[in-house]
This record gives C-alpha cells, structure tokens and sequence, in this order.
C-alpha cells in the first residue's frame, strides 16, 4: 500500500453505463491528480485539483467528470465511454502542485469498455 | 513540442548491471525523477535529480547532464524482482511534468 487507494481494481462497463471510479489518500496531500495510462504511451495527465478546486483540465472529454469533494477524495465519473477509453486509470497526490517531493500514486483502475 | 525519450524494453541478466537511457526536449527545466512501476502496481518513487551529477541510492543510480538533456538510471546486482518498467518524467518551466512512455525491463536468470 502507497497511502493512496483506488477502487474498483477492475472494471468493465458498457458503453451506455455510468460509473465512478474512487481515490482515497491520507497522506496530509493537498493535491490530487487523475492519469490516464496506455499501453506503451506516456502517462496523459487529465486532472488537477489543488485544495479541493480544479487547477488543470487537460482537454478531456467531457464524458469524463471528476469531482472532489474534500482534500482526502477524488472522483471521476464515467459515461457513455468508447473502446478507445480503455485503459488504466491513476490517481495520485502530493504535498502540493509546487512542491517536487514527488507523487505518491495509487495502484490505479483497470478499466475496460466494451 | 515536448518530448522525451527512452527504449521500449531492455533485457539484463540477474546479477548484471544495466543502464536505462532518458533524453528529453522540454520548455525549461525544473527536475527529473525516475519511477519504477511493477505489472499491475502503483508507480514508486526512485529519484530526483535537478543538478548535474550521479546520486546514488544503494543499487540504483541516477545521472543528470543538463547542458545534453541526458539522464540514465543504473540499476546493479540485478534481481529478478528489478523486473518493471521505468518511467522518467521532466519538471518543465510551467512545473508541468513531461512524462517518457516507460522501458520495461526483463529479468532473466
């Protein structure tokens, strides 16, 4: 364990589904950050939030929404994904969006659509 | 544009020492770290390097050259469990960080 967890594991949804994907830190971290990881591709930043607001929306399609509501939780909600969505999900978080003490990363959601 | 290089996949034989290549191109620099990541885990921290040099962490190394846009990461006595991938990633001048695709690296007895 990292200190910052993420459920589900797995998950495998429709294209006409919705859900979420959750992230959890207890680390004292005041900024979280939702990456997107595909196979032999760099890591794709989507989102930054900073105590609690969003800094950074890296042009992402709005079928991805992320939501958090405290320092400590981070959502993204899923809807009306493609195939081409699949892929695995990291949450990761650190002291602040300043600050290079590095990220502290979950294990991320491996997310298929089909 | 933005970019950074490093091999696709590397293969090293346990107990041996191999040298993972980084080269970027980025608007400014501000660091560069090195992650290992195994199949299916989180990405771990392994280094930071923002001044010319070698740091050394027991068996892992890191090197930095500014003036090139060079780094590598120096892995030695290799254990099977060394076997993961490695991601580098650049602080840029907007203290965005640039990542490089990863190299995966296979251990063999």
């Amino acid at each position: 364990e990292t200190g910052v967890t993420q459920t589900p594991r797995h998950l495998v949804m429709g294209m006409t589904n919705k859900k979420s994907l959750k992230c959890e830190q207890h680390l004292g971290h005041n900024a979280m950050y939702w990456y997107k990881q595909s196979a032999k591709k760099p890591l794709e930043l989507m989102f930054v939030y900073n105590f609690k607001e969003q800094t950074e929306n890296n042009s992402v399609p709005s079928r991805f929404s992320p939501e958090c509501p405290n320092s400590s939780h981070l959502f993204l909600h899923l809807h009306t994904l493609q195939p081409e969505d699949s892929a695995l999900y990291l949450c990761a978080s650190s002291h602040g969006t300043d600050t290079w003490d590095g990220y502290t990363f979950g294990s991320g959601t491996r997310l298929t659509v089909v | 544009g933005q970019n950074i290089d490093q091999p696709t996949e590397m293969t090293a034989t346990e107990g041996a020492i191999v040298q993972i290549n980084c080269t970027y191109q980025t608007s400014g620099f501000n660091g560069l770290f090195w992650y290992q990541q195994h199949a299916g885990e989180a990405p771990t921290f392994l280094s930071y390097n923002v001044l010319d040099g070698l740091e050394e962490k027991g068996r892992f190394s890191s090197f930095l050259s500014r003036s090139k846009g060079y780094s590598y990461l120096l892995l030695k006595e290799l254990q099977m469990k060394d076997s993961a991938s490695y991601l580098c990633a650049v602080v840029d001048s907007n203290y965005q960080l640039i990542w490089g695709a990863g190299t995966k690296l296979i251990i063999k007895p």
